[in-house]
């Protein structure tokens, strides 16, 4: 079955360390890998994606992400947090064999807290 | 661009009752998808459209309806609203990228 696991629920770091938001897939076929943020109150925001190419990936507001195909993660890191990261981040998938309606499996999300 | 907005913000229903969820994008966007939201439970998508005229059920149809008349609008229909349908409603689209773009969404209490 295909699926997208976020393992933490709630990660905690200190600003100015760097963060980990750890994210794996089971797909079959080619994954296109997605992170959105949701601050409080709001609708989800696109940060960045993977499709095909170089491995990591840059997105808004300094995050980026690697894509390891062996381990079939696809983890979001900032090499610096700033206490405005905190939020809920959500991974997603497209859909294999979604034909033509782009539909994505989401993460159940993880809360992302930055200590002053 | 507005982007994809959504009306009304805030609703409260009483047990019975019925409404419509307004979503519209200005992006020409062709995919549009309706979610739920509910605590620790991610998102559950609820209907999606690949195009004008063109609906198809997501994981949690029942309760719900919709329909595509234009590019533009893609509203959620509730009928006989009920306790379990409490939630944040997202409506999202996406064009001819991969990547879904979100509404404000709509928080709704059945009571």
């Amino acid at each position: 079955a295909q699926s997208v696991a976020q393992p933490e629920d709630q990660v905690n770091v200190a600003e100015g360390n760097p963060l980990t938001v750890k994210c794996t897939y089971s797909v079959s076929g080619n994954p296109y890998l997605f992170w959105y943020v949701q601050y409080p109150n709001r609708g989800l925001q696109f940060l960045l994606k993977y499709i095909t190419g170089d491995n990591l990936v840059k997105g808004s507001y300094g995050f980026e992400a690697e894509f390891n195909k062996s381990q079939t993660s696809f983890h979001l890191k900032k090499p610096s947090a700033l206490v405005s990261d905190s939020a809920l981040y959500f991974c997603a998938v497209r859909v294999s064999n979604a034909g033509n309606n782009r539909k994505l499996i989401w993460g159940l999300g993880t809360s992302l807290a930055v200590n002053p | 661009n507005a982007g994809v907005t959504q009306t009304p913000k805030f609703r409260i229903l009483k047990i019975g009752q019925s409404m419509t969820l307004q979503c519209t994008q200005d992006m020409n966007h062709n995919y549009m998808y309706w979610y739920r939201q509910d605590p620790g439970m991610g998102l559950k998508l609820i209907y999606y459209s690949v195009g004008a005229g063109i609906t198809d059920k997501g994981e949690v149809p029942n309760g719900y309806n919709v329909s595509r008349s234009t590019t533009e609008d893609f509203p959620l229909r509730l009928e006989l609203a009920a306790p379990s349908q409490t939630s944040v409603y997202f409506c999202a689209s996406s064009g001819t990228a991969y990547e879904q773009y979100f509404g404000p969404g709509t928080r709704l209490t059945v009571t």
